[in-house]
């Protein structure tokens, strides 16, 4: 059974600095998919980013990038220059087959 | 596009009530599933459908009941309500393919409390 595992329950960060979240995962299939969701205080669960098993260059969208080392399995999110916004909860998921399996995610401050 | 929707946003039951979580979404998505998000726990995954017609077991089955007759709905029933089910359930919907494809879209969520 795949598992996924977030090992900073809280994090605090100084405003305009880069963030660096730790994913791992652990599953025996070639073929997967790695999330990462953003749920602020107001509750909704909000998609960041995604990277294939197979993708060869790590996925970025915006300031948000992916730092995929997949011999290790790790699937770490960076934030470049965070901003106040950027607190919140985030989680990490890999999907298999059908089943998408979230870690139990890291709570960011953001410090001004 | 309404997205997922579900309802009702806030519930109470005592224990030993049943009731049925609505979801639904308006994206033609083939795949939805429901969560449960506890403290410190993230969210775990109760049921899953691929497909109408199709359900399977999630991580924490136990106690709760789906079907799917169309693309469109997915609820979540509980049987016999206990306080362990205490919990914010989120349903969510995607396309169900590999790639950017699968991302999951979130429906606000249903905040159930079992007295």
């Amino acid at each position: 059974a795949q598992k996924i595992t977030q090992t900073q329950p809280g994090m605090f960060v100084q405003e305009k600095e880069a963030v660096t979240l730790d994913c791992t995962y652990d599953t025996s299939d070639p073929s997967y998919g790695l999330f990462w969701y953003k749920q602020p205080s107001s509750g909704e669960m909000i998609f960041l980013i995604y990277q294939g098993s197979y993708d060869q260059q790590n996925a970025t969208e915006g300031r948000y990038s992916l730092n995929f080392q997949k011999a290790r399995k790790s699937a770490n999110l960076v934030i470049s220059a965070s901003q106040l916004g950027d607190s919140a909860m985030y989680f990490c998921a890999i999907v298999r087959d059908d089943k998408i399996i979230f870690g139990k995610g890291t709570r960011l401050h953001i410090l001004p | 596009n309404a997205g997922v929707t579900q309802t009702p946003k806030f519930q109470v039951l005592k224990t030993g009530q049943s009731m049925t979580l609505q979801c639904a979404q308006d994206m033609n998505h083939e795949y939805m599933s429901w969560y449960r998000q506890d403290p410190g726990m993230g969210l775990r995954l109760i049921h899953y459908s691929v497909g109408a017609g199709i359900t399977d077991q999630g991580e924490v089955p136990n106690g709760y009941n789906v079907s799917r007759s169309t693309t469109e709905d997915f609820p979540l029933r509980l049987l016999s309500a206990a306080p362990s089910q205490t919990s914010v359930y989120f349903c969510a919907s995607s396309y169900g393919d590999r790639g950017d494809t699968d991302t999951q879209y979130f429906g606000p969520g249903t905040r159930l409390t079992v007295l």
